[in-house]
């Protein structure tokens, strides 16, 4: 079966500096993971997902993910946090071929100004 | 495109009472999911329908049902509500079952 773990329930960064959002995955096959974040009061919006082409991810507002085999890892990073990055991110993993997500508990990100 | 849109926004129940959330897909989307997220269980699957057909289903109990129509629209029901109903319901739609794109969310308050 597979699963994720954050491994942070909270971040804090100041703005300007590098966020290092990691996430663990358990799959006995090549696993879909994706990241999402959720603003307060908002539904989830997708920032990136791997389906097995190249390691090295790029997704939406400058954040970006590298899928690690060896250390079964999908972590996400950013060069430098916005105060507009302050939100909940989910580490999640696609169920085989079922259509079903399988979702970490969440990591908040507070950015500092 | 419009994005995925579901309604009503906010609901307030009381417990005892059934409730019906709808959820619009993105245009062309044909596969639509349902997820439930509370503080102590997160977010949690509940089913997904394409083509009106039920695919697949969690792990709740059968108070909560689900259905799609021709067009993809689809709606879930809660029956006899209890208060630990209370949470965001989230709606997702994919084209090809691989990328979710989620609502805005139902707030559902049972009192």
């Amino acid at each position: 079966a597979q699963s994720v773990t954050q491994l942070d329930s909270h971040v804090s960064v100041s703005e300007g500096t590098p966020v290092l959002l990691r996430c663990n995955y358990s799959s006995s096959y090549s696993p879909s993971l994706f990241w999402y974040v959720q603003h307060p009061n908002k539904g989830l919006q997708l920032l990136l997902k791997y389906t097995s082409a190249a390691t090295l991810v790029k997704g939406i507002n400058g954040f970006e993910a590298e899928f690690k085999k060896s250390e079964t890892s999908f972590h996400l990073t950013k060069p430098s946090a916005h105060m507009s990055d302050a939100a909940e991110y989910f580490c999640v993993v696609l169920s085989g071929n079922t259509g079903k997500l399988i979702f970490g508990q969440g990591t908040t990100l507070q950015v500092k100004p | 495109k419009a994005g995925v849109t579901q309604t009503p926004r906010y609901l307030i129940k009381t417990r005892g009472q059934q409730v019906t959330l709808s959820c619009s897909p993105i245009s062309g989307h044909r596969s639509v999911s349902w997820y439930q997220q509370t503080p102590g269980q997160g977010l949690q699957f509940l089913f997904e329908y394409f083509s009106e057909t039920q695919r697949n289903k969690g792990n709740f109990p059968g108070r909560f049902s689900g259905r799609q129509f021709s067009n993809s629209r689809s709606e879930m029901n809660v029956s006899t509500l209890e208060l630990g109903d209370s949470a965001l319901y989230l709606c997702a739609s994919s084209e090809t079952r691989n990328t979710q794109y989620f609502g805005p969310g139902t707030r559902l308050t049972v009192l």
